[in-house]
């Protein structure tokens, strides 16, 4: 199994403030997902990063990939209380079509 | 319906009991997934199917778990003897078809609890 970890594991901050999430992993992966994941809601793609290196830009969150595929991150500038969730990066295992996700951050945004 | 609807929402069960877990994926999605999101653990992937090939079972955590996927559709997903270890939010997802450039959609998941 091709691990993921995700860093931090918890995150509370308060609105305006910037963040960086962390996906490492040891294995290279052909590309990377990024999810957020509501209370009660199943998670929904935000990205998908293909490229080594790649950089791309939703808003006010900026997704990388990592020049050698292993691992990629997510910031977000100014947060707001509306991007409160569970952010997970997931990738497909080498045999197959299922996807590895890592354990996730959660983040609190407060007014 | 627009999503992937999975029902119960929530199903509480003794320990020992049979639980289904059921879902609908969007119409006219071949593949579809099954994921169990714990405390701890994650998203783990259980099981997936494409259209009416054999399905890939190879993350299901016993022989306990089963599922199956009746004219290619709807989906049931049965627990056997439930134990507390059980206890987790099943997730179901589809996919247009298979292939690692497809999206998958989830729906909100069954949250199980054993007792």
């Amino acid at each position: 199994t091709q691990l993921l970890e995700q860093s931090p594991q918890f995150l509370s901050i308060q609105e305006g403030e910037n963040l960086t999430v962390y996906c490492n992993s040891s294995s290279v992966f052909s590309s990377l997902q990024w999810y957020r994941q509501e209370p009660g809601e199943g998670p929904v793609l935000l990205v998908t990063v293909v490229t080594g290196g790649e950089v791309k830009k939703l808003k006010r969150l900026t997704f990388q990939f990592g020049d050698a595929r292993k691992d990629s991150s997510l910031h977000i500038t100014a947060a707001q209380p509306g991007d409160t969730g569970l952010y997970l990066c997931a990738g497909h295992s080498n045999s197959g079509y299922a996807l590895n996700f890592g354990k996730g951050t959660s983040l609190l945004v407060t007014p | 319906g627009a999503g992937v609807s999975q029902s119960p929402s929530n199903k509480v069960t003794e320990k020992g009991k049979d639980v289904e877990l059921r879902c609908d994926p969007i119409s006219g999605h071949t593949a579809l997934y099954w994921y169990r999101q714990s405390l701890g653990q994650g998203l783990e992937f259980l099981i997936y199917f494409q259209g009416n090939s054999a399905p890939d079972k190879s993350g299901l955590p016993s022989d306990r778990f089963s599922a199956e996927r009746t004219g290619g559709s709807v989906s049931t997903l049965t627990i056997q003897r439930t134990q507390q270890e059980d206890s987790a939010v099943y997730l179901c997802a589809s996919s247009l078809t298979l292939g690692q450039g497809n999206i998958q959609y989830f729906g909100a998941g069954t949250r199980l609890s054993v007792l």
